[in-house]
């Protein structure tokens, strides 16, 4: 089973900052099956990046995803207050099929 | 465009079995990998399993003895089914469909609303 650690497991900024987000596998990953979600309180998942770098439809620039192997991070520049939420990112590999990591909460500071 | 909706009982006693369906509109179940996740309160997302469009499924290991998936092309709505429900099933479960179509199921774009089902005598 792959194992997906987030870091920090809080990150507390200010609007207008820079978020860098980490995302560190227990073996290696296809790029193409790392993706990032964000979720909102009592919200779904939504869908930011997938195949590690590719924004999904309707994704602001701002969002950014890179990384190979067993590091990937999720970047956020010029926060905005609706981009306080907890993050996710999730891989497709052997069994079980889809794991995620359990989240960073990304909050107001 | 394309909507999930989960539907089933929000309250599910011990020891009996939890059954949702997923209603797809705006689109086809055809050429799809549909993916059931839930997320207990407070806790993060897992991933329970998906069924194609054939019939064919993946489940996670560690529910794998208790839980079937199957699609009614006719309804265009696939299910989930979970047995001897324990306290711990207790979680909102969500349906969800990739990102592309008859190909592996590495990320989900749709994703239904989401429906909170507690298990409690």
């Amino acid at each position: 089973e792959v194992v997906l650690t987030q870091s920090p497991g809080t990150l507390s900024l200010s609007p207008g900052e820079r978020a860098t987000l980490s995302c560190r596998a227990s073996q290696s990953v296809s790029s193409t099956y790392l993706a990032w979600y964000q979720q909102r309180p009592g919200q779904a998942p939504r869908l930011l990046i997938y195949a590690a770098s590719r924004r999904a439809t309707g994704i602001p620039d701002r969002f950014s995803g890179r990384g190979s192997g067993t590091d990937f991070t999720l970047s956020i520049s010029n926060l905005e207050p609706e981009d306080f939420a907890v993050y996710y990112c999730q891989q497709y590999g052997d069994s079980p099929r889809i794991t995620f990591g359990q989240g960073t909460r990304l909050e107001i500071k | 465009q394309v909507q999930l909706q989960e539907s089933g009982p929000g309250l599910v006693k011990p020891s009996e079995t939890l059954s949702l369906t997923c209603s797809v509109s705006g689109g086809s179940v055809s050429d799809y990998y549909w993916n059931w996740f839930r997320q207990p309160p407070g806790k993060e997302l897992e991933w329970i399993g998906f069924v194609y469009f054939s019939g064919s499924t993946s489940y996670n290991p560690s529910l794998k003895s208790r839980v079937t998936m199957s699609v009614d092309t006719s309804k265009n709505q696939f299910s989930v089914t979970l047995r001897s429900v324990i306290p711990a099933d207790t979680a909102v479960y969500y349906c969800a469909r990739p990102t592309e179509k008859a190909t592996t199921p590495y990320a989900f774009d749709i994703w239904g609303q989401g429906t909170l089902v507690t298990v409690s005598s």
